[in-house]
């Protein structure tokens, strides 16, 4: 049982260069999410899916698209780039929204 | 909309004192409520939580009352040890509506 896993663990990129940033839980949570977080600033949410096929805005999704497949994984895009969005980014999953969430490694993303 | 506001840190203490972060929060109806712990170099895992007024969640030694009339979910703990040392993150959630998170209280634990 490994939980939620998050590929990869480090990326540095370029201004403009998209990626895509995977999350995979093997618990069967119909929720999962995607966070952020920087320094002062705590986390912050940017798309969170309450099942397969669905997705959803959460408090800073500007540059980000999502997706959820498959219900065991959900998928965060950065189309381009921008140094503002170096940052370190959290995958997320849980049964409901009042349920513990479960929370990733984390992926350390620099953009230069 | 839901707000948590939980105290700055960095918080330092020596080992064996007793901690209190204060969390208080704004939000309609009655949320349920979290503590969360995260490690360095991990992602945040569940400390505890209290569903309902009155409520106190427990765990590791680290308690939280639920008060609805002050509106807060302060982490109380008898006495830290270094491994303690951790950021602590207050946060929120009603039925359907994710989690909404304070900005984190850095606690430092020197022996």
């Amino acid at each position: 049982n490994a939980g939620v896993t998050q590929t990869p663990k480090f990326r540095v990129l370029k201004t403009g260069q998209s990626m895509t940033l995977l999350c995979a839980q093997d618990m069967n949570h119909e929720y999962m999410y995607w966070y952020r977080q920087d320094p002062g600033m705590g986390l912050r949410l940017i798309h969170y899916s309450v099942g397969e096929g669905t997705t959803a805005k959460g408090e800073v999704p500007d540059g980000y698209n999502v997706s959820r497949l498959k219900k065991q994984n959900f998928l965060l895009g950065l189309e381009s780039a921008a140094p503002s969005q170096t940052s370190v980014y959290f995958c997320a999953s849980s049964y409901g929204t009042e349920r513990e969430q479960f929370f990733g490694p984390g992926t350390r993303l620099t953009v230069l | 909309g839901d707000s948590v506001t939980q105290m700055e840190g960095p918080v330092t203490l020596s080992e064996e004192a007793f901690l209190t972060i204060n969390c208080t929060y704004t939000a309609t109806g009655y949320p349920s409520l979290f503590w969360y712990v995260q490690y360095p170099g991990e992602g945040l895992q569940l400390l505890l939580k209290a569903t309902k007024a009155d409520d106190k969640g427990s765990n590791k030694g680290f308690e939280a009352t639920y008060r609805k009339e002050t509106t807060s979910f302060h982490l109380e703990k008898g006495s830290v040890q270094v491994s303690d040392s951790a950021v602590y993150f207050c946060a929120l959630s009603h039925r359907n509506t994710p989690l909404v998170f304070g900005k984190g209280t850095r606690l430092s634990v020197i022996a």
